[in-house]
């Protein structure tokens, strides 16, 4: 079975400055697609990022980049110019390419930004 | 109005009640999924299914049964509440085929449940 690991239960930084989530996963697929999920205090889950394993291109959003190492089963989330509004919950989720859509979620990062 | 609503936003209720959660979805996806969040155990599937006809089991499914009930409807019940199914309960929707293979899934708002 899948797993996904969040080592950071918690993280800061410092409004405007950058902020690096790490994420780590253990498959024996080759195909496979990852997600950033953020989950601020209304509860929602929104879709931050996403990645599909056959591309070596790392993925870009705004102000989010993932570092995907695929050989070291990492999947990184750096957040750049971090803003107030980026305080929440972020969970890594993996999903193999046959899967039926299924994710397997790490145990999340909560992030603080202080101002 | 949310492509994906889930009832009740929250519940308080006692041990041995039977409660149901009820999802409902407008983006017409076959697929839905319930999960249950947990502190630092991040979202477990619970329950899935690929259309009405098709339901599975996912990886916590014990203690809890579900319903499709049309395309749009997921509801999942706890027969009999116990202490240890609080939690945050989250149902989840995706598009089928070929083309929701990078899609992600689509959340409600979540029910929170306290079994006191």
């Amino acid at each position: 079975a899948q797993t996904v690991t969040q080592s950071q239960p918690e993280m800061s930084v410092q409004e405007a400055e950058t902020v690096t989530l790490s994420c780590t996963y253990d498959t024996s697929e080759s195909d496979y697609y990852l997600f950033w999920y953020k989950q601020p205090p209304s509860r929602q889950m929104i879709l931050v990022i996403r990645q599909e394993a056959y591309k070596q291109q790392n993925a870009t959003e705004n102000r989010f980049s993932v570092n995907f190492q695929k050989a070291a089963k990492s999947f990184s989330l750096k957040i750049s110019d971090s803003q107030l509004g980026d305080a929440a919950m972020y969970f890594c989720a993996y999903r193999a390419y046959n899967a039926g859509n299924m994710l397997t979620f790490g145990g999340g990062t909560r992030l603080m930004v202080k101002p | 109005d949310a492509d994906v609503t889930q009832t009740p936003r929250n519940r308080i209720t006692k041990t041995g009640k039977r409660i149901m959660l009820e999802c409902s979805q407008t983006k017409g996806h076959d697929r839905m999924y319930w999960y249950r969040q947990d502190p630092g155990l991040g979202l477990r599937l619970i329950y899935y299914s690929f259309d009405v006809k098709d339901i599975n089991k996912g990886e916590i499914s014990d203690g809890y049964s579900v319903s499709r009930q049309a395309q749009a409807k997921f509801s999942l019940s706890l027969e009999s509440a116990i202490p240890n199914q609080t939690a945050l309960y989250f149902c989840a929707t995706s598009e089928s085929g070929t083309g929701g293979l990078n899609q992600p899934q689509h959340f409600g708002d979540g029910t929170r449940l306290s079994i006191l």
